[in-house]
């Protein structure tokens, strides 16, 4: 079966703008989370989405958001980027939510410069 | 506050050579533990979980980890690397209010290289 897809794949933008970022997700999958991973930072939980709402949320600003289509799909927002926003952004889908059974796209490289 | 400390950034290895990373985990409650790998340019694949029984867990392509709750340790082992094994590692723990509403919490990574 089809794995997570992840588009666009790399994306430049400049500081102030926003970008919008989306994940669909297998077939039958109804979690979608977000992670951003940077060489800093490493990997960090931003948000997941189950059945359209959000049910989790890390510790990051307000200025990234998202949201679950009812097929499952899902968009992740930045606005007003900052340099510090260029990182790999991976989503992860799975049945039930949470962390049982994830399974990883390959992920959006974002470049702000 | 749950963390994963992974001690070595980078760990090289000669191929047909023994491997063991390094994992080690803070957290309250029993851990739900977990080895993801990424190669360049792809996503995270897991290799192994482990959420309570048996302590040493085996996962896919020949890697295996112990739990050890008196080191809150969750070591990685294979005992013969290949070249196609070099890529990046992480640790992770499970966190939040069970695991249909948690998230992972990852430890920093450590990079494998494999010498011909």
């Amino acid at each position: 079966k089809a794995g997570v897809t992840q588009t666009p794949r790399y994306l430049i933008k400049t500081r102030g703008q926003q970008v919008t970022l989306s994940c669909s997700p297998i077939s039958g999958h109804r979690s979608v989370s977000w992670y951003q991973q940077t060489p800093g930072q490493g990997l960090q939980f931003l948000f997941e989405y189950f059945s359209e709402t959000q049910r989790n949320k890390g510790n990051f600003p307000g200025r990234f958001s998202g949201r679950q289509f009812s097929n499952s799909r899902s968009e992740m927002n930045v606005s007003t980027l900052e340099l510090g926003d260029s990182a790999l952004y991976l989503c992860a889908t799975s049945r039930t939510g949470g962390f049982y059974e994830q399974y990883f796209g390959p992920g959006t490289r974002l470049t702000v410069t | 506050a749950q963390s994963v400390t992974q001690p070595d950034i980078h760990i090289t290895v000669s191929e047909g050579a023994s491997l063991e990373l390094r994992c080690n985990y803070s957290y309250g409650a029993t851990p739900y533990l977990f080895w993801y790998v990424q190669s360049p340019g792809q996503g995270l694949q897991l290799l192994l979980k482990y959420f309570s029984g048996d302590t040493l867990v085996q996962g896919i392509k020949g890697f295996e980890a112990e739990f050890k709750r008196s080191q809150s340790s969750f070591n990685l082992r294979k005992p013969s690397v290949h070249w196609s094994d070099a890529a990046e590692y992480f640790c992770a723990v499970g966190a939040g209010n069970g695991g249909s509403q948690g998230n992972l919490i990852f430890g920093k990574g450590t990079k494998l290289s494999v010498k011909p």
